[in-house]
């Protein structure tokens, strides 16, 4: 079975600060992993995905994620916190193996402090 | 391209009573999920339909919910009776297909539902 964990349910940084965001995952087979982001009130929107080749993902708004296999971990990052990037932040698995449906972690909260 | 639209986007019901959700997915897209999102936690899979059948509807409470995708297009979802711990967002995603991986898979903006 597939599974999320997201450590930390809130995190606080500085404007300016490095961000990062832990997920570990488990996937019987190989995983399909991906980091949404969710603004107050709004839906899900795709930060960035890892299916296959390159291990470091770059994604939208300065994001990247490096898949590291035998960590089983897909953590999120980005150098400098801008105000903009307060929001939820879920990491999430699909399975290939169960019509593509996502396993979602429970969820970072992201707060940026001027 | 247009999105996934979901309406309504807010629904405050009566314990007991019953609700309904409905969900337009990106043109051509085969695969449409309805999510289920209770404060606090990650959005959890209740259905998937490849088309107009269901795939998947393991972690559906279908004492109370249904979900139908009649002509392969839209969805509706409902719950009847309603239960407060239902209060949550429902999310509903599209695909182009299970054959395509996770190819163009978007997110609805989602229907928050109160039940008081």
């Amino acid at each position: 079975a597939q599974s999320v964990t997201q450590l930390g349910s809130h995190l606080s940084v500085s404007e300016g600060a490095l961000v990062l965001l832990r997920c570990n995952y488990s996937s019987s087979v190989p995983p399909y992993l991906f980091w949404y982001v969710q603004y107050p009130n709004q839906g899900l929107q795709l930060l960035l995905k890892y299916t296959t080749g390159a291990t470091l993902v770059k994604g939208i708004n300065g994001f990247e994620a490096e898949f590291k296999k035998s960590e089983t971990s897909f953590h999120l990052t980005k150098p400098s916190a801008h105000m903009s990037d307060a929001a939820e932040y879920f990491c999430a698995v699909s399975d290939a193996n169960a019509g593509n449906q996502f396993y979602f972690g429970t969820g970072t909260s992201l707060t940026v402090i001027p | 391209e247009a999105g996934v639209a979901q309406s309504p986007r807010y629904k405050i019901i009566e314990k007991r009573q019953s609700v309904a959700f409905w969900c337009n997915p990106i043109s051509g897209h085969a695969t449409l999920y309805w999510y289920q999102q209770i404060l606090g936690q990650g959005p959890k899979l209740l259905i998937q339909f490849q088309n107009n059948g269901v795939v998947d509807d393991s972690q559906l409470p279908k004492d109370r919910f249904s979900a139908e995708r009649l002509k392969g297009v839209d969805s509706t979802l409902k719950i009847q009776p309603a239960k407060l711990e239902d209060s949550a967002v429902y999310l509903c995603a599209s695909s182009v297909g299970t054959g395509w991986g996770n190819y163009g898979y978007t997110f609805g903006s989602g229907t928050r539902l109160t039940v008081v």
